[in-house]
């Protein structure tokens, strides 16, 4: 079955700190994938997506992404996190014909 | 550009009574999704339209819900009756196409709590 699996529910890093959030994915085929941002009370954000070519994807707010075929891994990347970047984070695949969000992971930034 | 509006943004009700909500996508976009996004979930589709017409609504429980596109602008979703599990915030999305890798444009959403 088709699915995204977010490992971390909460993660907590202090403002300055490098951020990884982790995703995985099950499809039969490479599936389009991308991340977005949830900020309270707001509607979802593309952060960014990867769909072929340079594993290595640049996204919005400095963020980035690498896809791991070998690791059926989309995760996202942050070098350094600012206290605005404190959201909820969802990773998405899709095929053809539909679109599967994992359960997201939910980002502290303390001082 | 303005972005996906909807309206209410938060409603109570109580148990078996109906409720609506309504979705105005970005001006030209041709794709409009409904998704129902339980807390501590991801966003779950309920249904897809191409211009008036229903792509995708295989996860709406029709026994329930029902939404409609008319003209092929603003949507709206409805339940009727509203059960407790319902309770959730409901996204409308838009794209230009109907294709899952255009980017798609999220409003604030509306949240829905039955008591």
């Amino acid at each position: 079955a088709q699915s995204v699996t977010q490992p971390d529910i909460h993660i907590t890093v202090s403002e300055g700190a490098s951020l990884e959030l982790r995703c995985n994915y099950s499809y039969g085929a490479t599936p389009y994938l991308f991340w977005y941002v949830q900020s309270p009370g707001q509607g979802l954000q593309l952060l960014l997506k990867y769909f072929s070519g340079d594993t290595l994807v640049q996204g919005i707010k400095g963020f980035e992404a690498e896809f791991k075929r070998s690791q059926s891994s989309f995760n996202l990347r942050k070098p350094s996190v600012h206290w605005s970047d404190a959201a909820e984070y969802f990773c998405a695949a899709s095929g053809a014909n539909n679109l599967f969000f994992g359960t997201g992971t939910r980002l502290t930034v303390i001082p | 550009e303005a972005g996906v509006a909807q309206s209410p943004r938060y409603k109570i009700i109580e148990k078996r009574q109906s409720v609506a909500f309504w979705c105005n996508p970005i001006s030209g976009h041709a794709t409009l999704y409904w998704y129902q996004q339980i807390l501590g979930q991801g966003p779950k589709l309920l249904i897809q339209f191409q211009n008036n017409g229903v792509v995708d609504d295989s996860q709406l429980p029709k026994d329930r819900f029902s939404a409609e596109r008319l003209k092929g602008v603003d949507s709206t979703l409805k339940i009727q009756p509203a059960k407790l599990e319902d309770s959730a915030v409901y996204l409308c999305a838009s794209s230009l196409v109907s294709s899952y890798r255009e980017t798609q444009y999220f409003g604030p959403g509306t949240r829905l709590l039955v008591l």
